[in-house]
């Protein structure tokens, strides 16, 4: 059985912390996605790392895919209270391009 | 374009009775797929269909079951239902060709509340 383990499962910081969300796994990945999801809305994409050391940046986000395609990383920097959600990683698998979902963070940014 | 649309947004059932929800994709979408998500098992993979066929499946009883019509609107069921079925049930859609990433676009979610 295939798992991403997301940490931490939830985060409370004030607003102008950095921090770094992780997702992990013993299984390869062809691609990982990142996902934000506010209360009473579904999941939004955020960003796809196909690439084994890719990194991609989104404004205040940087999202990197390890170099072995099994753990990618998120660093928000400078948090705001508009980064506030639930942070989902899914893993797309080669097989069939079933979505292997984390748990999820769960963040808090307090003005 | 228009987004991922589910109705209704809210429903509330007793325990036992059976439950019909609907997903419209966004237009040129093959695939939709099916979630449930709670705040103790978060996203959990319900099903999902490729053009009118059910091409995975979660480890869900067969209480759950699902279609996916010509239009590639779907609809998923839950019968006999149960108090842990509450929850919000989300369902996305993707373009699903082949060689192409498989990114999800997810609608609002309809929250089940089972009495």
């Amino acid at each position: 059985t295939q798992l991403l383990e997301q940490s931490p499962q939830f985060l409370s910081i004030q607003e102008g912390e950095n921090l770094t969300v992780y997702c992990n796994s013993s299984s390869v990945f062809s691609s990982l996605q990142w996902y934000r999801q506010e209360p009473g809305e579904g999941p939004v994409l955020l960003v796809t790392v196909v690439t084994g050391g890719e990194v991609k940046k989104l404004k205040r986000l940087t999202f990197q895919f390890g170099d072995a395609r099994k753990d990618s990383s998120l660093h928000i920097t400078a948090a705001q209270p508009g980064d506030t959600g639930l942070y989902l990683c899914a893993g797309v698998t080669d097989s069939n391009y079933q979505l292997i979902w984390g748990a999820g963070t769960k963040l808090i940014i307090k003005p | 374009k228009a987004g991922v649309t589910q109705t209704p947004r809210y429903l509330i059932k007793t325990r036992g009775q059976q439950v019909t929800l609907s997903c419209s994709p966004i237009s040129g979408h093959r695939s939709v797929s099916w979630y449930q998500q709670t705040p103790g098992q978060g996203l959990q993979f319900l099903f999902e269909y490729f053009s009118e066929t059910q091409r995975n499946k979660g480890n869900f009883p067969g209480r759950f079951s699902g279609r996916q019509f010509s239009n590639s609107r779907s609809e998923m069921n839950v019968s006999t239902l149960e108090l842990g079925d509450s929850a919000l049930y989300l369902c996305a859609s993707s373009l699903a060709l082949a060689g192409v990433i498989n990114e999800q676009y997810f609608g609002p979610g309809t929250r089940l509340t089972v009495t």
